[in-house]
């Protein structure tokens, strides 16, 4: 059974504070992805990682920096929080094989990251 | 731009009947279509995908219905029941975008008793 696990549930932190969001998966996964899911707008991609040390922006960047110095682990960093960061994040892994195209991506349970 | 449009945000069904939610695209590259069910304060799950070379597929209560022709995709649930009531999720991929996937806004359903 795929697990993708998340630091925490919830969070809260101070405008200006450096936060660090961990993802880990147990599947061997090759791609991690880093969401951020607000009302109405779906799932943003922030940042993905299809090896160790790769990493690749998604379409909102900016704001956020990633780490994957392991395959299992993939961190979310928030240089300088800010209130426009309040939102859900979702970690997400996938394979790079044919799987992936009958069962997409997992996702891990979310981390609701408020910031004050 | 978006590439996949979830045009209804929510979706009200009586519990027993039909749930049919809509999903259009613009990108006539995409290979893959999947639907992702989340519940609040919960990762989304995979539900069930299609390729594009195929106009249905169907996985218990729940079937997919692809009409490439007029871009549009539509998920439908039969006998819809409470525990459907979720955010439902469209989403498409192409062999070539690096396994990115594009997603829908989301439509939420609500399963009346």
């Amino acid at each position: 059974d795929v697990k993708v696990t998340q630091s925490s549930r919830y969070l809260v932190k101070r405008t200006g504070e450096k936060v660090f969001l961990e993802c880990v998966q147990d599947m061997d996964h090759e791609n991690m992805f880093w969401y951020r899911q607000d009302p109405g707008l779906g799932l943003r991609l922030i940042y993905f990682s299809y090896d160790v040390k790769m990493k690749e922006k998604g379409d909102i960047p900016e704001g956020y920096s990633v780490s994957r110095e392991k395959k299992e682990r993939f961190s979310l960093i928030l240089e300088s929080a800010s209130t426009n960061q309040t939102s859900m994040y979702l970690c997400a892994s996938s394979s790079r094989d044919r799987d992936y195209w009958a069962w997409g991506q997992y996702f891990g349970p979310g981390t609701r990251l408020t910031v004050t | 731009d978006q590439q996949v449009k979830q045009n209804s945000p929510s979706l009200s069904v009586q519990e027993g009947r039909i749930s049919i939610l809509n999903c259009d695209y613009t990108n006539s590259m995409f290979d893959y279509f999947l639907w992702y069910k989340k519940y609040p304060a919960e990762g989304p799950t995979f539900l069930i995908s299609i390729s594009s070379i195929k106009d249905k597929n169907e996985d218990g209560r729940f079937t997919v219905f692809l009409n490439k022709s007029a871009k549009h995709l539509s998920l439908h649930i039969v006998p819809s029941q409470p525990g459907d009531s979720a955010v439902y999720f469209c989403a498409a991929s192409s062999m070539d975008s690096n396994y990115q996937l594009i997603w829908g806004a989301g439509t939420k359903l609500i399963i009346k008793p």
